[in-house]
Formats: structure tokens, C-alpha cells, sequence
């Protein structure tokens, strides 16, 4: 049974670009969320979804970021007109049920923004 | 929303015990308390989790008070692939959403 899988590992993209990020949750769970971790620093929650909904954005940005986990495919974090300051490591996890904080993280996709 | 509290950083001795305490002094009845582990470039790993008294598997054990106020999480004879970010992570439910909130995290550098 595979892990929570992310992909790219590394993405580099250039200021104005747009940067897709995705997450193929383990196998049997429906529960998503995203986070971001600059530099030496903790992680910060974004968004949390369940299949076809987005149940908690309260960490997203108001602009620019989007975020969904269709019936089929991987999860997708959408960053747009990326800028510098988007530059972290983007963190997926997955979980089996509301309320469980077992939940279990992918490797991580490092943006860079040039 | 239930914040958690821990020591920024611990030194420690390859063979010591460690343990880490998080204080969480709003956390919700259905809050179950996990701690995870994060290596460089990694993503977190999944140590321990309780809900109350003591949780002990083979890579650490959890105390919890009766008041659930806060929790600790022992390491036993830590070696040098010890040094990690350990996080205290305390579940918030709302209906039927859920929100992991991780805190800053305890930076455990363990020497020779």
C-alpha cells in the first residue's frame, strides 16, 4: 500500500508563472490538507478537503491559490502568478476519518520561484 | 481552537532519555493528542497518539494527566537519528471538519 504521494518533489518556476502541485492520497482515505513550511519554520495549515469539497480554507490566501480534490485524480493545490514569497515546501497529508489527527504526510513538493 | 505550547529546543546525549512537554490547555473533549516527527526535507512522521493516561509503542511513550492539559512525550535512549522537529498536534473537530494545527515544534538535537 503506497504512501501519500506528491509530485513534482521540486518544482522551479519563474515570477507571473502558475505552479501545480499534486497529492494522491493513501489508498481508502478521503481526507486531504494541504500545508506550507518556509524555512526553519513550522507547518501551516491551508486548506482542508474531503472528495469534491472543500471543507476548511481558512489557511489558503485570499488570492491567487485554489485548491481541489475531484471524485477522481490526485488533490490539486493551484498557485498562480506565483511570486517570490511563495517559495516552501508545500506538504500533502492524508487521513481515514474526520477527526483523526493520524494522519499520514507525503514527501513534499520544494517550490522555487526565480 | 486548542494552541499548543513546547520548548523551542532541547540538547540531549545519545543514550539519554528525552521528554518533551506540550501544554494545551483548551483542548476540546474529542481532542486526541499526537505527536509527529520531521527530519530535514521530509515530510512529518507519525509517532505516538493518546487520549488520556499512557500510549506506549515500541518508538516512544505519551503521558497525559488527568486533566489533559498537557502532554509528555518520552523518547527513550535517544541516538544521534533522533535529532528531529517534534510536533504537538491536538486535534480540533467542528461537526464533521477537522483542522490539524501543528505548533512550532521542539527541535531535538541529540550528541555523541
Amino acid at each position: 500500500n503506497a504512501g501519500v504521494m506528491q509530485n513534482p518533489r521540486h518544482l522551479v518556476r519563474r515570477r507571473g508563472q502558475e505552479a501545480r502541485l499534486r497529492c494522491s492520497p493513501m489508498k481508502g482515505h478521503s481526507h486531504v490538507y494541504w500545508y506550507r513550511q518556509l524555512p526553519e519554520e513550522g507547518l501551516k495549515f491551508m486548506v482542508y478537503l474531503q472528495k469534491e469539497n472543500i471543507i476548511d480554507e481558512s489557511g489558503m490566501p485570499k488570492e491567487r491559490f485554489s485548491a481541489e480534490f475531484p471524485k477522481e485524480g490526485p488533490s490539486i493545490l493551484r498557485i498562480q502568478q506565483v511570486v517570490r514569497g511563495d517559495s516552501a515546501a508545500y506538504f500533502c497529508a492524508s487521513s481515514g476519518t474526520a477527526g483523526n489527527t493520524e494522519a499520514f504526510f507525503g514527501q513534499g513538493t520544494r517550490l522555487t520561484v526565480v | 481552537l486548542a494552541k499548543t505550547t513546547q520548548p523551542i529546543s532541547m540538547d540531549s546525549y545519545e543514550g539519554q532519555e528525552v521528554n518533551i512537554t506540550c501544554s494545551h490547555n483548551n483542548i476540546a473533549t474529542n481532542d486526541y493528542i499526537t505527536w509527529y516527527q520531521q527530519f530535514p526535507s521530509q515530510g512529518p512522521r507519525f509517532i505516538i497518539q493518546g487520549y488520556k493516561t499512557k500510549v506506549t509503542n515500541e518508538v516512544a511513550s505519551l503521558f497525559i494527566p488527568a486533566d489533559r492539559k498537557s502532554s509528555t512525550l518520552s523518547l527513550p535512549r535517544v541516538s544521534l537519528s533522533d535529532t528531529a522537529v517534534y510536533y504537538c498536534l491536538v486535534g480540533v473537530t467542528t461537526g464533521t471538519a477537522s483542522k490539524l494545527t501543528f505548533g512550532t515544534g521542539t527541535r531535538l538535537q541529540v550528541m555523541l
